[in-house]
């Protein structure tokens, strides 16, 4: 299996800060690479996919980047409304992992 | 829009067989092009791919978890379900269904939409 490591786990922001959240993978997975964004009691929301695309409808303060092993979800202005838990998720082969998620709170 | 919607019992005995259903509006579960997906998320932890069904009737499931696992369909109903035999404690958790979109590869692309989720409690 292939194993998704989030860092941080969890990360302190004020809103307005540029905050990044880093996904390695165990080995390589080109850029199949998808971000969910999950509120407390909530189903996970689907952020961006293929590791720099952004889902239609999402804010376009979040941005993607990466391939191979090392990625980055980057929210360029924090909003109220971003405080959540980040996940990331790979795609290049079953089974399909997650990350451990990153859980970003207001400072 | 595709909505999907996630029922079941709440509470599970250990050893027994957690029986979920998943109900799809907006689209079809017999349509080609789609994984039907369940995903768990366990409390405090990560989300964990169980399997999906696709063509109504083709499966795919996590290997960790694929003995104890029985994905299916009913097209007359539009809902697909998940079967999980032998429970224990560590069973418990969010149990989500989702669709996920067929890559060219016969991956997937992602997970959208999800249902809201629901938790079941495997406890005597």
């Amino acid at each position: 299996d292939i194993q998704m490591t989030q860092s941080p786990s969890s990360l302190s922001a004020s809103v307005g800060d540029r905050v990044t959240i880093t996904c390695r993978a165990s080995q390589s997975i080109s850029s199949y690479l998808n971000w969910y964004q999950q509120k407390p009691g909530k189903a996970p929301k689907f952020l961006i996919y293929a590791a720099s695309r952004l889902q239609s409808g999402a804010p376009s303060r979040f941005s993607g980047s990466g391939s191979g092993t090392d990625f980055t979800l980057t929210i360029s202005s924090l909003q109220p409304e971003d405080f959540a838990t980040y996940y990331c998720q790979q795609s290049f082969s079953s089974p399909y992992t997650f990350g451990q998620g990153t859980k970003l709170e207001i400072k | 829009q595709v909505q999907l919607q996630e029922s079941g019992p709440r509470l599970v005995k250990p050893s027994e067989t957690l029986s979920l259903t998943c109900t799809v509006s907006g689209g079809s579960v017999n349509s080609g092009g789609y994984y039907w997906s369940w995903i768990r998320q366990p409390p405090g932890k990560r989300l964990e791919w169980i399997g999906y069904i696709y063509y109504a009737e083709s499966t795919n499931y996590n290997p960790s978890l694929k003995s104890r696992v029985t994905i299916s369909a009913d097209t007359s109903k539009n809902q697909f379900s998940l079967k999980l035999g032998s429970v224990t404690a560590a069973d418990t958790a969010i149990y989500y269904c989702a669709r996920a979109k067929i890559a060219s590869a016969g991956t997937l692309d992602w997970f959208d939409p999800w249902g809201q989720g629901t938790l079941v409690t495997v406890s005597s």
